[in-house]
Formats: C-alpha cells, structure tokens, sequence
C-alpha cells in the first residue's frame, strides 16, 4: 500500500525556518518525481517546489524562490522542504505528492501537516 | 505562472449533470493533453479524478468525465450523488516554463 506520512509542521515566528518530512513507503521512491502543495486555510491549492525522481532537477514557485529548499533521500524514501525566512503567508497545510507520470499529476496524497507563522 | 481560471461555484441536483470549466492559455492547457482534475471534500486530501485530459483512475467511477477544446477544460460529472459535493480543482503542465505547473482556481460543487 502506497503511503506518504509529512511530519515537522508546527508554530514558528516569522522570519523562522522549519524542515518537513515526507516518508514515503510501499513503492520505489527513487522512481518518482515528487511535490510539495499548500493550502492555506481556505483557499486554494498552490504548487510550492517539485524534484525529479534523481534529485537532479528542483523547481520552486516564484512565491518561495531563495527561501525554501526542496531535497530528497533516496536511501531513506524521504522527502524535505526546508523552510527559511518564513512569512505569515506562508501558513498552510504543505502535502507531498507523488508525480506519477512527471506532469505534475499526483496520484497519492500524504494527509498533510500544517504550518502556523505567527508571533 | 498565472492560476488557471475556474467558476466558484456549480451546482445541480441528485441525478442531474454538472459541469466545471477550467480556462488557461496555449502555454499550458491548450499547449498540452496534461490536464489533471482533483476532488478535494474538507479538511481531507485532494483526489485524483482525471489525468490525461480524460482518463480515469482505478476506482473513479464512470460519471467523471474531462474533456478539452482550445484553452479550455472541462469536468463532467453525471448523475450528480450527495457524495460528490466538494472542492474540484483542475491542474495544468506549463512546459518548459520556470515552474512548469499550475492548479485552478477551484470550484464548488453544491448538490442542491
């Protein structure tokens, strides 16, 4: 069974930084391209960051360009999004997501972890 | 990357059919036969109901259908049931732009 559990979410102030977790099982990892989504309360969905399958491609939305960084372990079927300089608009639900067919089409959800930026 | 435009709303009653367009531009919906769409019910995961322009995933039943002219998508659902009520949002690839993808705007789907 497919699985993705995100994990590091929390309360942090603004212009703090947060690491999230994705850990990824019943599949293999290392074949996939993966995302990062929010949602912040309310509103839409909104692409935040994607890596190819090798790590050797990241992508950012412009929204967080230069303060968010997206990695993964392969060995480890780990994915991250390394938050910095954190804003008040940053706060969201933040879900990983499984690319399936590299377009950006997700065909597995982690349940997603939240993020408050406040003070 | 601009959001593909959605309607807020739609809506229709049990039985009836209902159906959600999502505009974009030649650079993403209309450029490729990549448009996914996705059920979101609250405070849940989005759902993959339509990737490919308009294919189904396992386990979606039949009464989703998506479609698309020009720069325009479109979800179908027929035979609207109390369950469908939720979120939908569409999703685009954008090619080789900076950041290659973009979601919709979302629609509400009421099911009166």
């Amino acid at each position: 069974e497919v699985q993705l559990v995100e994990s590091g979410g929390g309360l942090v102030q603004p212009g703090g930084s947060l690491r999230l977790s994705c850990a990824a099982s019943g599949f293999t990892f290392s074949s996939y391209a993966m995302h990062w989504v929010r949602q912040a309360p309310g509103k839409g969905l909104e692409y935040v960051s994607a890596i190819s399958s090798n790590g050797g491609s990241t992508y950012y939305a412009n929204s967080v360009k230069g303060r968010f960084t997206i990695s993964r372990d392969n060995s480890k079927n780990t994915l991250y999004l390394q938050m910095g300089s954190l804003r008040a608009e940053d706060m969201a639900v933040y879900y990983c997501a499984r690319d399936f067919d590299g377009s950006g089409s997700y065909d597995y959800w982690g349940q997603g972890t939240l993020v408050t930026v406040s003070s | 990357q601009s959001a593909l435009t959605q309607p807020p709303s739609a809506s229709g009653s049990p039985g009836q059919s209902v159906t959600i367009s999502c505009t974009g531009t030649s650079s993403d919906v209309g450029g490729y036969n990549y448009v996914s769409w996705y059920q979101q019910h609250p405070g849940k995961a989005p759902k993959l109901m339509i990737y490919e322009v308009s294919k189904r995933p396992s386990g979606v039943p039949d009464r989703f259908s998506g479609s698309k002219s020009g720069n325009t998508a479109s979800l179908t659902v027929s035979g609207l049931q109390a369950e469908d009520e939720a979120d939908y949002y569409c999703s685009s690839y954008a090619g080789s732009n900076n950041f290659p993808y973009v979601f919709g705007t979302g629609t509400k789907v009421t099911v009166l």
